[in-house]
């Protein structure tokens, strides 16, 4: 089985920096995702980490440490559009599905 | 704009009935997932079909059934219909990706289905 923990809530500033956290325990591991869902709409894709390090992506950049069960979600120059639920998702070995955390949900204020 | 198309957006039940939610893909994506997702909550997988076949489920009971059709559409089906299941219901697509250094099977997700049980 997969657990997956994240903060529920975060506040932050317009243009400011936000780092939103994810441990994970897993039975197995093919990949950890994060996702971006606003209010009433589907999660929408941001960033994949498989291997240890960074991958970034414009405003976004996602890190994972395998050995630690840790990721995180690095958000830059925030806007107000970035005011949403951050969900990680964990890959299990068998088959494509993923595990989700219960979400973090951002709210950026002027 | 995922290409996956989902209904109805939404619909309300009363307890004990059944319902039926749709999904569509404009592409050939040959693997289908359904999500619930209750407010406040991440999505829980449901089950997943591959080639028309069920290729995986979660810890959900049997009055949750799907079907996957050649045209790769699928639906959901739930019976006896709880005040619990009243939930977002998402479809997702995979479709393989690259990211860096690595390729992934991405899901895409519809817009869902909001249901309602009263």
């Amino acid at each position: 089985g997969q657990n997956i923990d994240q903060p529920t809530e975060m506040t932050a500033t317009e243009g400011a920096i936000v780092q939103i956290n994810c441990t994970y325990q897993t039975s197995g591991f093919n990949g950890l995702f994060w996702y971006q869902q606003h209010a009433g709409e589907a999660p929408t894709f941001l960033s994949y980490n498989v291997l240890d390090g960074l991958e970034e992506k414009g405003r976004f950049s996602s890190f994972l440490s395998r050995s630690k069960g840790y990721s995180y979600l690095l958000l830059k120059e925030l806007q107000m559009k970035d005011s949403a639920s951050y969900l990680c998702a964990v890959r299990d070995r068998g088959y494509s599905t993923l595990t989700f955390g219960k979400g973090t949900m951002l709210l950026v204020s002027p | 704009e995922t290409g996956v198309t989902q209904s109805p957006t939404h619909l309300i039940k009363t307890r004990g009935q059944q319902v039926t939610l749709r999904c569509s893909s404009q592409s050939g994506h040959n693997t289908v997932s359904w999500y619930q997702q209750a407010l406040g909550q991440g999505p829980q997988f449901i089950f997943q079909y591959y080639r028309e076949e069920e290729n995986g489920r979660g810890n959900f009971p049997p009055r949750f059934s799907g079907l996957q059709f050649p045209n790769y559409s699928s639906e959901l089906n739930v019976n006896a219909l709880e005040l619990d299941d009243s939930a977002l219901y998402l479809c997702a697509r995979s479709l393989s990706g690259t990211s860096g250094r690595v390729s992934y099977n991405e899901q895409f997700f519809g817009p869902g289905t909001r249901l309602t049980v009263l």
